[in-house]
């Protein structure tokens, strides 16, 4: 079976850092991928990881353990139009099928 | 360069009803897959399409059918529609070209469909 797990909602303040957390179990594992998706939009690609460690892109930080089953995804100098959810989301096969979590709502507060 | 485009945007069918979807996938993509997001959750996987057939399916019944043409761009097919079938509907293109190769999903807008 196919399981993605993250919080379903989170609340944090402008200016500070969030850390968002995803464990898997899937039956199989060929990189795992952040989304953000805005209220009405389409997901928009944050960061993807195949290998174990940390990637950086900017504000976000995405982090992997194959071993664990474990990600996470860090925003660091919150603003307020980081205010979305985040989707997490493994590819299961070298085929490309990609399947989603629930996401994880974050807001920003003043 | 464009990117996902999907159509109609929205659209009302009532149950019983049948509905097509349709999505041209991002410029110098090769497949399509198809994804239903009802509300408060994440977009769950319904079926994949390359080289115009369905390599990949989600737990979806057969009343979800698809095609792509080829120009790669995709239809999805609702049949019998149910009240539990009203969701967004995302179309998300990606390549297999191996420079390009995060394989990243690139998502439409969707279509959100509502069945009364």
């Amino acid at each position: 079976g196919q399981n993605i797990d993250q919080p379903t909602e989170m609340t944090a303040t402008e200016g500070a850092i969030v850390q968002i957390n995803c464990t898997y179990q899937t039956s199989g594992f060929n990189g795992l991928f952040w989304y953000q998706q805005h209220a009405g939009e389409a997901p928009t690609f944050l960061s993807y990881n195949v290998l174990d460690g940390l990637e950086e892109k900017g504000r976000f930080s995405s982090f992997l353990s194959r071993s664990k089953g474990y990600s996470y995804l860090l925003l660091k100098e919150l603003q307020m139009k980081d205010s979305a959810s985040y989707l997490c989301a493994v590819r299961v096969s070298s085929a490309s099928k990609i399947i989603f979590g629930s996401g994880t709502r974050l807001s920003i507060r003043p | 360069d464009a990117g996902v485009t999907q159509s109609p945007t929205h659209l009302i069918k009532t149950r019983g009803q049948q509905v097509t979807l349709r999505c041209s996938p991002k410029s110098g993509h090769d497949t399509v897959s198809w994804y239903q997001q009802a509300l408060g959750q994440g977009p769950q996987f319904i079926f994949q399409y390359y080289e115009e057939e369905e390599r990949q399916r989600g737990n979806f019944p057969d009343r979800f059918s698809g095609h792509q043409f080829p120009n790669y761009s995709s239809e999805l097919n609702v049949n019998a529609l149910l009240l539990g079938d009203s969701a967004l509907y995302l179309c998300a293109s990606s390549s297999t070209a191996r420079g390009s190769w995060t394989g990243e999903l690139f998502f439409g807008e969707g279509s959100r469909l509502t069945v009364l």
